[in-house]
């Protein structure tokens, strides 16, 4: 059974850092790309990033570059994404999600609650 | 302001049939596949529709998607109580070289 379990969310400052963890079972983790979106509270869903199976390619959306950064660990089946200069707004669930090549996403993990708040 | 652009809000009876739009532009709907989700609060998103009009296994056939130009929609029909969720529409956009999503639809089942 594919399981992707979030992890690291919590309460941090504005201006603080925070590094989320995606721990991945049940399928061969290196053989797909993974993403990272959010959903703050009363809005909708948001792609944050993606990266490729070896890492190779990576992409972010424009609200976050510069601030995020997306890895992975392959040989611990995990992702995860390092967030710097973290504002109000970045208050959000952050889910991990397995992508089927560039298609779409088919697996979700159920989130992890990262709440910015001085 | 997202770059696919839902409705808010949605709503049928039990066994009816509804629709929800999801308008882009040529760089996303227009030169891209169109994936449907559905979210119940504190759950995980739940793929619905992929590629042209697929279905993941479980999926029932109530549920079909479509595609026009810049523009889709998702189709459910024999609306369910169970059916009442938040769905989202999302597909790559080539000029912001990443993945957007619609705002979202609310469906209430009456």
């Amino acid at each position: 059974e594919v399981q992707l379990v979030e992890s690291g969310g919590g309460l941090v400052q504005p201006g603080g850092s925070l590094r989320l963890s995606c721990a991945a079972s049940g399928f061969t983790f290196s053989y797909y790309s993974m993403n990272w979106v959010r959903q703050a509270p009363g809005k909708g869903l948001e792609w944050i990033s993606y990266i490729s199976s070896s890492s190779s390619v990576i992409y972010y959306a424009d609200f976050v570059k510069g601030r995020f950064t997306i890895s992975r660990d392959n040989a611990k089946n995990s992702l995860y994404l390092q967030m710097n200069s973290l504002r109000d707004e970045d208050t959000a669930v952050y889910y991990c999600a397995r992508i089927v090549g560039v298609s779409h996403f088919d697996y979700w993990g159920q989130g992890t609650l990262v709440t910015v708040s001085s | 302001q997202s770059v696919l652009t839902q409705p808010p809000s949605a709503s049928g009876t039990p066994g009816q049939r509804v629709t929800i739009s999801c308008s882009g532009s040529s760089s996303n709907i227009g030169s891209n596949t169109v994936n449907w989700y559905q979210h119940l609060p504190g759950r995980a998103p739940k793929l619905l529709i992929y590629s042209k009009n697929q279905r993941p296994s479980g999926v029932p056939d109530r549920f079909s998607g479509s595609k026009s130009g810049t523009s889709a929609s998702l189709a459910i029909s024999g609306l369910q109580s169970e059916d009442e969720a938040d769905y989202y529409c999302t597909a790559w956009d080539d000029s912001l070289n990443g993945r957007v999503f619609g705002g979202g639809t609310k469906l209430t089942v009456l």
